[in-house]
């Protein structure tokens, strides 16, 4: 079973039209929640990390936000140089070292 | 100002010869790792350095070797190069290994022919 799951796999969007993109897990205890956009070609570009449920964070037309099960990345008027791969990983908390655990990612594109 | 560098971008290497990837970085982070990422799929943990504290992950084939000569250099060195090895390979580096993010690199593009 994945420990993360991104919905949608991909998603089409005109410009200005607003969105939400998914990320729920199935870790038992979460020590961070890590947002990244990936364009194509490109390494993971880091845009957010989440640590508790409840708690936001924004940057520009994006924001994400936390629950104990799921993160949504909210995008507010999409331009078209918001079209990437978003990409959602995890960190289990236990008492050993666990890496990141990323999704498949939503690809995103944002029509003009 | 690139703070994680990987070269080359693109490594076309021949089907069983040896080929070397390699990282740096000027963060001055404690953990580098390396990543495979195929087409459409999530990145994939390899290993990882912290310091030079070395962590293989149990399913990563004996063909993936890694090196870290210092804080600032990771090298990942595959032995005999399958088809199936033809990948993005992500080089990141992060300050701990706990809750910290990691900053990736641009990527090598590795194609074995």
């Amino acid at each position: 079973e994945d420990q993360v799951t991104q919905s949608p796999e991909a998603l089409r969007l005109q410009e200005g039209e607003s969105s939400s993109l998914n990320c729920s897990y199935t870790v038992s205890g979460l020590r961070g929640l890590f947002w990244y956009r990936q364009d194509p070609g490109k390494g993971p570009e880091f845009l957010f990390t989440l640590y508790s449920a409840g708690e936001e964070k924004e940057k520009e037309r994006l924001k994400a936000t936390l629950t104990k099960k799921e993160s949504f990345l909210h995008i507010t008027a999409p331009k078209p140089e918001d079209s990437a791969t978003y990409l959602c990983a995890v960190q289990e908390r236990n008492s050993g070292n666990t890496p990141l655990v990323f999704g498949k990612g939503t690809r995103l594109s944002v029509i003009a | 100002d690139a703070m994680v560098i990987q070269n080359p971008r693109y490594q076309v290497t021949q089907f069983g010869k040896p080929v070397t990837l390699s990282c740096s970085q000027t963060l001055n982070h404690n953990v580098m790792y390396w990543y495979q990422q195929k087409s459409s799929q999530a990145p994939k943990l390899l290993f990882h350095y912290y310091d030079k504290d070395f962590n293989n992950e149990a399913d990563t084939p004996d063909n993936f070797q890694s090196r870290r000569p210092n804080t600032s250099f990771c090298f990942l060195d595959i032995r005999s190069p399958g088809l199936g090895d033809a990948a993005m390979y992500l080089c990141a580096t992060s300050r701990t290994r706990a809750g910290a993010e990691a900053f990736f690199g641009q990527g090598t593009r590795l194609t074995v022919v």
